[in-house]
Formats: C-alpha cells, sequence, structure tokens
C-alpha cells in the first residue's frame, strides 16, 4: 500500500533557528497535509496543498507540493519554544475514497 | 459539541477482555476516521466511513477489530479478546467530507491491555 517516508524522525535546534523536514513516496497524491500534534492532544492541521507545485505560508510556516506529487516539505522560520510537537505529513488519493495516510512524523525540540 | 468528542480518555483492560471505544464527530461532519498511534509512532489507518457509503475498512489490523457508525453520527470502535499488542492511542477525526483531507481530531483513547 501506499507510504509515505518522512524525515527527519527528530530534530534538536535553538530557539530562532528555521527548521525544514520532507515526506516523499514512490505513489502520487492529490493533496498533501502537514499537521502537528501537542503532546496528549490529537493532530491539528497546519497546512493544505491541493495542487502540484503549490507553495504556501501560514505564518511562520511554508509548505510546498512537488511537481512530482510524491513529496512535499514543511519549513518553519525563526522557530520558537511552542514549536515543540511533532510534525505529521499526510497524502490523500481521491481514487481511494478519501483515505489519508499520514507519514512517521518528525519530532521537534526547541531550546530557548 | 464544538469539536470531536472521544471516551474513554483512558482504558485500562486484561488481556482477553473486550472494550468499546466511542467517537462523538462534529456536528454535520459527514466522513470520520479512526487512526492507531502506538507509543512513538505514527498515525496508522484503522477504518473510515462517508455518508451512506460503505466503510473502507482496509487498515484494521485483525477480525477482532470492528467499528460501526450508528445514524451517521457517532462511532464505536469495538476491540474483541484483547491482546497486549493492542495498548495504543486510539484516535477519532472527522471531516465535512472526503475530499479534502482536513480532519478534525478528539483527544484520544488511550487503551493499555494488562
Amino acid at each position: 500500500g501506499q507510504q509515505l517516508n518522512q524525515s527527519p524522525q527528530s530534530m534538536f535546534i535553538q530557539e530562532g533557528e528555521d527548521v525544514s523536514m520532507n515526506c516523499t513516496s514512490s505513489s502520487i497524491f492529490n493533496t498533501w497535509l502537514w499537521y502537528k500534534q501537542d503532546p496528549g492532544e490529537g493532530p491539528v492541521l497546519l497546512i493544505a496543498l491541493y495542487k502540484a507545485g503549490e507553495l504556501t505560508s501560514n505564518g511562520r510556516l511554508t509548505a510546498q507540493f512537488g511537481i512530482t506529487r510524491k513529496d512535499s516539505f514543511l519549513n518553519i522560520s525563526a522557530s520558537i519554544p511552542s514549536d515543540v510537537g511533532i510534525y505529521f505529513c499526510a497524502g490523500l488519493i481521491y481514487n481511494q475514497g478519501g483515505k489519508l495516510i499520514f507519514g512517521q512524523g518528525t519530532e521537534l525540540s526547541v531550546k530557548p | 459539541g464544538a469539536g470531536v468528542s472521544q471516551s474513554p480518555s483512558n482504558k485500562v483492560t486484561e488481556k482477553g477482555k473486550d472494550v468499546e471505544l466511542r467517537c462523538d464527530p462534529i456536528s454535520g461532519h459527514t466522513a470520520l476516521y479512526w487512526y492507531r498511534q502506538s507509543l512513538g509512532q505514527g498515525l496508522e489507518f484503522l477504518i473510515y466511513f462517508q455518508g451512506n457509503s460503505a466503510p473502507d475498512k482496509s487498515g484494521l489490523p485483525s477480525d477482532r477489530f470492528s467499528a460501526e457508525r450508528t445514524g451517521g453520527s457517532v462511532s464505536t470502535l469495538t476491540i474483541q479478546r484483547t491482546q497486549q499488542e493492542d495498548s495504543a492511542v486510539y484516535l477519532c477525526a472527522s471531516s465535512r467530507d472526503s475530499t479534502t483531507g482536513e480532519l478534525f481530531f478528539g483527544e484520544g483513547s488511550r487503551l493499555t491491555v494488562l
């Protein structure tokens, strides 16, 4: 079945640094999304991308939908302590009736 | 309610017992999803409901797992004859429809099988 390979698995950075993480797959997806999960909570949607090549920003977050439709990246600029959490990419394939597949997650730690 | 509600938030059970986990989606959302998250792992797709269509059960790990959605709203995930490897957080999510991937998650039900 479809699988999303997300990297890196974890990151330890200093407050103020920029962060980049990415997701790749051997399958084509119609939609890429990025979610963030805080401890003890469910994931929350950060950014959704619907067109190949699309670059979308949400505050300090920027994400892109790869041209091949098989990859996506998420950048966080000027990280702050509240950015700590697990970031998940997710891919949606329409012809599978809306089944949403998640990557394994990138755990981000930010040192003040 | 304003968000997706799951109960119980924590469940400890003995191996071999059956458990039921409940999900109350956001009102008006036609799509409902169940995922499993083991410690330190990603989200494993279990099952997905869209309106009155037959559910996509392709992620259920064994026939001990089943789910239903009554009246297009509340859903129950049932695990029969629980095993220790079933210990995980079970997350429910709902969406306005199945075309966007924009899911709203509950806080999850943490299941511990002793």
